[in-house]
């Protein structure tokens, strides 16, 4: 059974600041998506991530996989008040199509 | 394409009433999901589909839990009867599977249920 864990739950953070959401995964997963959610809203994608080492960046958000230490992060570079939201990582057993979700990290960016 | 559509947006319903929730998936996509969001559990799916067929309803939480597909373009999921604790956010996503590994699913903006 594959079981996701994101750390941490909540963070808090300045604006200009950088900071890094972790995802750890405990079995062989095919692939790693990230998802955001603004409060009361639904899942948006924002990355895939399919192979190890695979690093996907759009604008100051920038995600990447280690497949061999079920490790993935999610870096936050300058943050701005608009990145506040809920981050959540996603994984998926070889060949399965559901997704297993972590937690989720409340992330709110303060002016 | 309107992306995933489900109705109601939301739903106050009294305990013990019967509740049913609808989906309508992305056009040519394969699989539907259908999801539960609590704060004290987090994302969970309760079933999913290929092809309008289940594949796995292991997260459904009890019989009152059932969900049908019909046909490619609309699912339901229905609680009868309906209790507070089933109080959540349901969420529809669908995603078409591709050669390479890269399916993503997405979301529908989910039904708030409040049952008192």
């Amino acid at each position: 059974e594959l079981k996701v864990e994101q750390n941490p739950l909540f963070l808090s953070m300045q604006e200009g600041k950088n900071y890094t959401i972790y995802c750890n995964y405990s079995t062989t997963s095919d692939r790693l998506y990230w998802y955001r959610q603004d409060p009361g809203k639904s899942l948006e994608s924002l990355f895939v991530l399919l192979s190890n080492g695979a690093v996907k960046q759009e604008g100051r958000l920038m995600a990447s996989l280690d497949t061999k230490a079920r490790l993935s992060t999610l870096h936050i570079t300058a943050a701005v008040h608009d990145l506040s939201a809920t981050y959540f990582c996603a994984g998926a057993l070889q060949g399965a199509q559901k997704l297993v979700f972590g937690q989720g990290t409340r992330l709110t960016i303060n002016p | 394409d309107a992306g995933v559509i489900q109705s109601p947006r939301h739903e106050v319903t009294e305990m013990g009433q019967e509740v049913t929730l609808r989906c309508k998936p992305i056009s040519g996509h394969d699989y539907l999901f259908w999801y539960r969001q609590t704060m004290m559990r987090g994302l969970e799916l309760l079933i999913y589909f290929n092809n309008n067929v289940p594949i796995d309803d292991s997260g459904m939480p009890e019989d009152r839990f059932s969900a049908k597909m019909p046909n490619a373009s609309f699912s339901t999921l229905k609680i009868q009867p309906s209790e507070p604790r089933d109080s959540a956010v349901y969420f529809c996503a669908s995603s078409l599977r591709k050669t390479g590994g890269r399916t993503e699913a997405f979301f529908g903006q989910g039904t708030r249920l409040t049952v008192v």
